[in-house]
């Protein structure tokens, strides 16, 4: 298996401009995991699905912020517009909760936004 | 509010050393305590613990759990410098829900 795909794995671009962030899960993982990771507050859990449906958004820093999960294999995390305080490495996990005791997410290798 | 809480914030020894790492928790509806490791890229899973006084040992890394204190060591002995990272540990509740602690920086000199 290739892991948890992430794209892009960098991206620069202008205050005020969307970011589309993209994620495939491990083929057969059930739960999807967005993060984001800066030096002050550390990793940070965004939002995570189970079986497509978003299940607690509570670390969604506001409105600007949305993440999508259309189906099994895919998943966005859209910011619009974007600041400059949105620069982070963000991250996508996957896991199966199959078999007990649950346990390991399999992160992606990341996207480093800079927002200009 | 839920918070975990890692200590030290980092940490410099010499390889051969042993060290540990430490993480306190404020959880509501504790299930289980994970610790990461992170070096250039992604975090990768070490252990998972959710029964209090059981030690996991993974070669040089061992962790163990207190419920009844609230936190988990990490230790690593006879350092080496491919130990060299950034150790997370995270709390899961029974909600499913993750909350990370900063981390411990560890930098082992050669």
């Amino acid at each position: 298996d290739a892991g948890v795909i992430q794209s892009p794995r960098h991206e620069v671009t202008e205050m005020g401009q969307e970011v589309t962030l993209r994620c495939k899960p491990i083929s057969g993982h059930d739960y999807l995991f967005w993060y984001r990771q800066t030096m002050m507050r550390g990793l940070e859990l965004l939002i995570y699905f189970n079986n497509n449906v978003p299940i607690d958004d509570s670390g969604m820093p506001e409105d600007r912020f949305s993440a999508k999960m259309p189906n099994a294999s895919f998943s966005t995390l859209k910011i619009q517009p974007s600041e400059p305080r949105d620069s982070a490495v963000y991250f996508c996990a996957s896991s199966t909760k199959q078999g007990f005791p649950y346990n390991e997410q399999f992160f992606g290798p990341g996207t480093r936004l800079t927002v200009l | 509010e839920d918070k975990v809480v890692q200590s030290p914030l980092s940490l410099v020894v010499h390889e051969g050393d042993t060290v540990t790492l430490n993480c306190s928790y404020e959880v509501t509806n504790f299930r289980s305590l994970l610790w990461y490791k992170q070096e250039k890229k992604a975090p990768t899973f070490l252990f998972m613990l959710t029964s209090s006084g059981i030690e996991k040992k993974s070669g040089r890394l061992s962790s163990i759990l207190d419920k009844k204190e609230l936190f988990s060591i990490l230790n690593i002995t006879a350092t080496q410098t491919g130990d060299s990272a950034v150790y997370l540990c995270a709390s899961m509740n029974r909600d499913d829900k993750i909350i990370f602690g900063k981390g411990t920086r560890l930098h082992i000199l050669p």
